[in-house]
């Protein structure tokens, strides 16, 4: 299994510039996240989606779009660029969905995009 | 709300010596307490949680985390650290109601000196 895959790892965009991170994942995990981690901040919470078909805000949802296209997959999307959008974005997955007993909610993460908008 | 603290931004320890790494956290109701390590150019690795149950967990590479309920803390220890420890260590939380909402810290630089 590849795990959770991200691409692209490097980007470098220009301020209004839109892009899409791409985001997927094998080993057939209901839950997804996508995560800013900027120095001394730790990771913050952009987006996640419970299951299939559904997505809610994180901490820092503005400026982002989110399409959870199927099971596997879980883009980002940047409409128009700024430079406070510079960071390095990182998506996670987790195998159970909310409420199951048991649900434990370990995170698995991809290697990270990182995105300079200048 | 929740919130999550590492109060110290390096950890420098000697091969061989106790390492420990401080987290404290605040939550409204019963926590769900991780630590992840991240070395360079890579993504989060899970490395243990509690949920609930023992206070001591146990997890990979050797580290272990004390739950102290009325400190609201989450230390991770390692009795006996090694060079290839040398990474930065986060502490997360969530709420045990508030699904698919985690805390991160801000996150601890671990230094093991040979």
């Amino acid at each position: 299994n590849a795990g959770v895959t991200q691409t692209p790892k490097f980007q470098v965009l220009k301020t209004g510039q839109s892009m899409t991170l791409q985001c997927a994942q094998d080993m057939n995990h209901n839950s997804m996240y996508w995560y800013r981690q900027d120095p001394g901040m730790g990771l913050r919470l952009i987006y996640y989606s419970a299951s299939e078909g559904t997505t809610d805000k994180g901490e820092v949802p503005n400026g982002y779009n989110v399409s959870r296209l199927n099971k596997r997959e879980f883009s980002l999307r940047l409409e128009s660029a700024a430079p406070s959008q510079t960071s390095v974005y990182f998506c996670a997955s987790t195998p159970t969905p909310p409420g199951l007993a048991g649900s434990t909610d370990t995170q698995y993460f991809g290697p990270g995009t990182r995105l300079t908008v200048l | 709300a929740q919130s999550v603290a590492q109060p110290e931004d390096q950890v420098n320890v000697a091969e061989g010596n106790p390492l420990t790494v401080k987290c404290t956290y605040s939550v409204s109701g019963n926590p769900y307490l991780f630590w992840y390590v991240q070395y360079p150019n890579r993504g989060l690795q899970f490395l243990l949680k509690y949920i609930t149950g023992d206070n001591l967990v146990k997890g990979s590479y050797g580290f272990e985390a004390e739950f102290n309920k009325s400190q609201t803390s989450f230390h991770l220890k390692k009795p006996s650290a090694l060079v290839s420890d040398s990474a930065l260590y986060f502490c997360a939380v969530r709420e045990a109601d508030s699904w698919g909402k985690f805390q991160f810290g801000a996150g601890t630089q671990v230094v093991v000196t040979p």
